[in-house]
Formats: C-alpha cells, sequence, structure tokens
C-alpha cells in the first residue's frame, strides 16, 4: 500500500524536545521529508534524508531513520512556541523527482 | 531554493464556475506538479505537470476537470472547472530545481471556497 502514517496530536511544554514518529511502508522509500505548515499558510520544506542514512541533524532539528522497522522521526530540541504547527512526513519513491506521499501530519501544540 | 508565487492567494467562487490557478517560480525548474490538500487533510498529488506537453493525472483526477498548462519552465496554471462546494481545498503546485539533490519546495498555495 501506500500508507504513510503519523499520529494525529502532539502536546509539550516550552523548551522540552518533541519527537514527532512517522511510519511508512515502502522499503524503495528514497528520500523522506518533514514540512512544516503553520495556520493558513503553505508548506515550509524543514529538512529531509536520503533513504542511506540513519540520522541527519540541522540546528534543533534531528531526524532519525529507522531503515529496518521502516519508522522516521523528527525530534526538536528546545521547542518554542513558534513551532506550534502541523508537521507532515512524506516518501519519494522515484528518486526526488517523483511524487511525494504525505502522511496525515501530526499537530504540534506548544504550551507556555 | 526556489520562490514560488501562486495567484490567486484565495478566492470565492460560485458553483458552476470555474478559476484558473497560476504558478511562478524564479528559476527554471525540471518538475512542477499540483496537489491538493483538502479542509483537515493531508496532502494528494493531482497531477504532474509537463512542459510543453499533456499533464501526467494521478489516479481519480482527470483532465476535464483539472486541465494544467506548463508553457514554459517557470510558470503553470491548474483550472478548476465546474466547480462544486466538494472542490473546497487548498491548492499548491511545488517544483523540483534542476540539479539531482534539489528537493520539493512548495507554493504559498492557493485556498479555495466554492458556495
Amino acid at each position: 500500500g501506500e500508507d504513510v502514517e503519523q499520529s494525529l496530536f502532539l502536546s509539550v511544554r516550552e523548551g522540552d524536545s518533541s519527537v514527532i514518529n512517522c511510519t511508512y511502508t515502502d522499503s524503495s522509500s528514497t528520500y523522506l521529508y518533514w514540512y512544516k505548515q503553520e495556520p493558513g499558510a503553505g508548506l515550509q520544506l524543514l529538512t529531509y534524508i536520503f533513504s542511506n542514512m540513519d540520522m541527519k541533524q540541522d540546528q534543533r532539528l534531528t531526524v532519525l531513520l529507522n531503515k529496518k522497522d521502516k519508522h522516521l522521526s523528527l525530534r526538536i530540541a528546545d521547542t518554542q512556541t513558534g513551532d506550534s504547527a502541523i508537521y507532515f512526513c512524506a516518501e519519494s519513491r522515484i528518486s526526488n523527482t517523483g511524487k511525494l506521499i504525505f502522511g496525515q501530519g501530526t499537530t504540534l501544540q506548544v504550551k507556555p | 531554493s526556489a520562490v514560488i508565487s501562486q495567484k490567486p492567494s484565495r478566492d470565492i467562487c460560485q458553483r458552476g464556475t470555474s478559476l484558473t490557478i497560476q504558478c511562478q517560480v524564479d528559476s527554471q525548474v525540471t518538475m512542477m506538479f499540483w496537489y491538493r490538500q483538502q479542509p483537515g487533510q493531508s496532502l494528494t498529488l493531482i497531477a504532474t505537470a509537463n512542459q510543453g506537453s499533456e499533464a501526467t493525472y494521478e489516479s481519480g483526477f482527470v483532465i476535464d476537470k483539472f486541465p494544467i498548462s506548463r508553457p514554459n519552465l517557470t510558470f503553470s496554471t491548474l483550472t478548476v472547472s465546474i466547480m462544486s462546494p466538494e472542490d473546497s481545498s487548498i491548492y499548491l503546485c511545488s517544483v523540483v530545481g534542476s540539479t539531482s539533490t534539489d528537493t520539493q519546495y512548495f507554493g504559498p498555495g492557493t485556498r479555495l471556497t466554492v458556495l
């Protein structure tokens, strides 16, 4: 199937770390992405990881990929109220020029 | 990354009318796509806009309902034809740049409400 699944909601306190999880089904996935969507806005590419990598770090963001379990996670360190948004995980199966399959999105709520 | 603009940013339309959405990129890109995001839902690919030829549609989407043009490497249009309230969605274009390491970037979206 073409399922990419995410939990729908996560609530954290400001300053804590957030971990958003995603599972996918196709082992031929080549690139895996994290996008952020703020209310009323389009999608902002946060980070991405090649399928032959285990981890990628970019400032406060850490992406972990477990290919065996087809599990992807996004960790946001020192979460701020400005991080409140919907986070979408997506996979690409035809190099990086193909169709993206999106998860349902995880709404992150950051409480002050 | 490419800078992508869409027009209009939002519109409210009457049932039975058609709306054309424009997507403009500030640099030449290899691929352009159109996605739909229905209220409270995730994104679904409508079609790949092919430069100089007919778009490639995903299952469930047809050219008569969503005609697409891509006359050059920086511009594409999506028309939502004979609209009904079920077409109320955000329509987003996305692009992949000209290098093999580029990823997909999205435009700001067009928020369409059909009454």
